[in-house]
């Protein structure tokens, strides 16, 4: 099984709606991270969390929302759907053990698509 | 200006080529540096990472730092069609453990 997953893998939903994208971990990494990649503007980091009581806003957080449910569980929120924000959304893990520079393990994606 | 810089590519190359993907940055404090490749509709997976300046060799993978320059590199060897992917460069910035991404480079091995 896949150490992140994400679902749904792909989305349609229209201008105004909410949804969530989930995400979950069996890394055991205490760092959680959502992007959105962009054809030309590549990847923009939304919201991280370094344990399960800490929440930040990264470079594009407007619009969107997290909850850190568990060590194991990060999901995203688009509160009202626009679509700019029809992109592909990875989640991401690390482990703050490792120092600087650690690595980072990517999910396989969630498309979304915003009418 | 953007804390990493990165061509879009593509770039297209014939198999056994030898490739150069390039990033710049703008803070001389970053000494962090790593590649991530991304296949199409997966998630970016580390490459490799370098720390400060010189070269590290992973097969036929090479990533190189000049700081004077604030310049980056990853030359692959000996390009295979499996190479084709999406190269991303990136850096830790902000003082914490926040990576930051160039747009990535499209890289194309034909047989």
């Amino acid at each position: 099984d896949a150490d992140v997953t994400q679902t749904p893998r792909n989305r349609i939903t229209k201008t105004g709606k909410r949804i969530m994208l989930e995400c979950s971990q069996t890394k055991g990494h205490d760092r959680m991270y959502w992007y959105r990649q962009d054809p030309g503007l590549g990847l923009r980091l939304i919201y991280y969390s370094f344990d399960v009581k800490d929440i930040n806003k990264g470079e594009i957080s407007d619009g969107y929302s997290v909850s850190r449910q568990a060590q194991a569980k990060f999901s995203l929120s688009l509160e009202s759907a626009i679509p700019n924000q029809t992109a592909l959304y990875f989640c991401a893990t690390s482990d703050s053990g490792q120092g600087a520079g650690e690595t980072q393990y990517f999910g396989p994606g969630t498309r979304l698509l915003v009418l | 200006q953007k804390e990493v810089e990165q061509d879009p590519g593509p770039l297209s190359v014939p198999e056994g080529a030898i490739v150069s993907l390039n990033c710049t940055y703008s803070n001389s404090a970053f000494q962090y540096f790593m590649w991530y490749r991304q296949y199409s509709r997966k998630g970016p997976e580390l490459l490799m990472y370098t720390y400060s300046s010189g070269n590290k060799e992973d097969g036929r993978f090479t990533a190189q730092v000049d700081k004077s320059s604030k310049y980056i590199s990853l030359f692959i060897r000996d390009s295979q069609p499996s190479d084709s992917a999406t190269y991303l460069c990136a850096t830790p910035a902000g003082g914490f453990q926040k990576l930051v991404f160039g747009t990535g480079t499209r890289l194309l091995v034909s047989p």
